[in-house]
């Protein structure tokens, strides 16, 4: 069964403006970390922000935070003020206690000017 | 900068052949992943290994195999390559293995794009 899901293909946003990115993943581990990374043109896999199951805050990084809704099993990423350098994919990914990582599909994250 | 290096960048070879990818992790990680991402399959877990030792094993084909070296640098093999092998291969590291929590986390080197002619 898919772990990961995130369920928009391709998102459009307005330079300036913020913008979330869907997550929701399936476990019965109570243990376990949620990631985000950034995947440009260029290829390269960049880490962005990470939650673990147990933090009580949601995780910052700049202008990044990821919106996490334990109950529900979400883990969106927000990003703030956006840039045209967020142009790019972006994958969710959850590792259980001695598992894989699992990413999902990714979202395609388009900046408009 | 990750502070993961994979060389080559690029990779061009043809169906039959044998390759060879190159990765050193970030000083102090002792787990190495490989990927595989296709356009048609997303990014796909090879194997895992921590401080010498194989710890996991993904979607790996039999054709393929890779090590971990006492320095830790790490080297993933395909070989007898086909068409469908056509890819950008990544390597990760992280400082441990399969713990849970932030230090999983896993850096990803730039990758090398192989085709296969």
């Amino acid at each position: 069964a898919q772990k990961i899901t995130q369920t928009q293909p391709g998102m459009f946003v307005q330079e300036k403006e913020a913008v979330t990115l869907d997550c929701t993943y399936d476990t019965s581990d109570q243990s376990y970390g949620l990631f985000w990374y950034k995947q440009p043109s260029s290829g390269e896999m960049i880490f962005l922000i990470y939650q673990g199951s147990y933090d009580e805050q949601n995780a910052t990084e700049g202008r990044y935070s990821l919106n996490f809704q334990k109950a529900r099993k979400s883990a969106n990423l927000v990003i703030s003020a956006s840039q045209l350098g967020d142009s790019a994919m972006y994958f969710c990914a959850m590792r259980e206690r001695d598992d894989d990582m699992r990413f999902g599909a990714g979202t395609r994250l388009t900046v408009k000017p | 900068d990750s502070g993961v290096t994979q060389t080559p960048k690029h990779l061009i070879t043809a169906t039959g052949q044998r390759v060879t990818l190159r990765c050193s992790p970030r000083s102090g990680d002792l787990s190495v992943y490989w990927y595989q991402q296709s356009l048609d399959q997303g990014l796909q877990f090879l194997i895992q290994y921590y401080n010498g030792e194989e710890r996991a094993k993904g979607n790996i084909l039999e054709r393929f195999s890779a090590q971990q070296f006492p320095d830790l640098h790490s080297e993933l093999n395909l070989s007898s390559l086909e068409l469908g092998d056509s890819a950008l291969y990544f390597c990760a590291s992280s400082v441990v293995g399969r713990a849970g929590g932030r230090a999983d986390t896993q850096y990803f080197g730039p990758g090398t794009r192989l085709t296969v002619l």
